[in-house]
């Protein structure tokens, strides 16, 4: 089963706006991650942000997590055409086991 | 370095056959991860390995499912009696250390599988 709900399902823009992706999940966490997935393959991990962590920075991305309404958002800044991509959040849970709890994911699209 | 390999890239089947689906890890990282994705979906969890000992296999949807990683390195996900509803991407992850909580995973590039 998945964690949680991404929104908005699918979002198109064009190049050197920026795009805001937001994600909700159901249990406690210890850790959200963000994850990219080009053409439904292998997926590449973008950020992680632990529990005691309220904002992230990563060059062009911006991660915020509100643990109090179990949501994150990502905030792509300057968007470029290479950026377009399906994009998941992923929650880890304490304990010992490593396992991701996935989104459905969100698929941007960037216009040149 | 070499990332997460998968083979076969793509795998077409028979209904009922069984099939085996290969990972080979980032050298030197102790945890594997099995997920499968289905078309439009997000990757669902189905096994995670430390070393050589499965430890957590709440994902595996049924006995059909197995995984194996028997020397703490490559692993193989094999499925029984396939059905059409196993047909997905199957995705492998490594990450690096014994404790899997609250690390990156790096993913191989899937397997993507398909019962006819």
């Amino acid at each position: 089963s998945q964690q949680g709900e991404e929104d908005p399902q699918a979002l198109s823009i064009q190049e050197g706006e920026n795009a805001t992706m937001n994600c909700s999940y159901k249990t406690s966490i210890n850790n959200l991650q963000w994850y990219r997935q080009n053409s439904g393959r292998g997926l590449v991990h973008l950020i992680l942000i632990r529990s005691n962590e309220r904002e992230k920075h990563s060059g062009r991305l911006r991660v915020t997590l509100d643990t109090s309404k179990k949501s994150s958002s990502l905030l792509i800044t300057a968007s470029r055409a290479a950026d377009t991509a399906s994009y998941f959040c992923a929650t880890g849970s304490s304990g010992n086991t490593g396992k991701l709890i996935f989104g459905q994911g969100t698929t941007l699209q960037v216009k040149p | 370095g070499a990332g997460v390999s998968q083979t076969p890239s793509n795998k077409v089947t028979e209904k009922g056959k069984y099939v085996e689906l290969r990972c080979d890890p980032i050298s030197g990282h102790t945890a594997l991860y099995w997920y499968r994705q289905s078309l439009g979906q997000g990757p669902e969890f189905l096994i995670y390995f430390q070393g050589t000992g499965a430890a957590d296999d709440s994902g595996l949807p049924n006995d059909r499912f197995f995984a194996v990683r028997p020397e703490g390195s490559v692993s193989t996900l094999k499925i029984q009696r396939t059905e059409r509803g196993d047909s997905a991407v199957y995705l492998c992850a490594s990450s690096p250390t014994r404790q899997g909580a609250g690390e990156t995973q790096y993913f191989g590039p899937g397997t993507r599988l398909l019962v006819l």
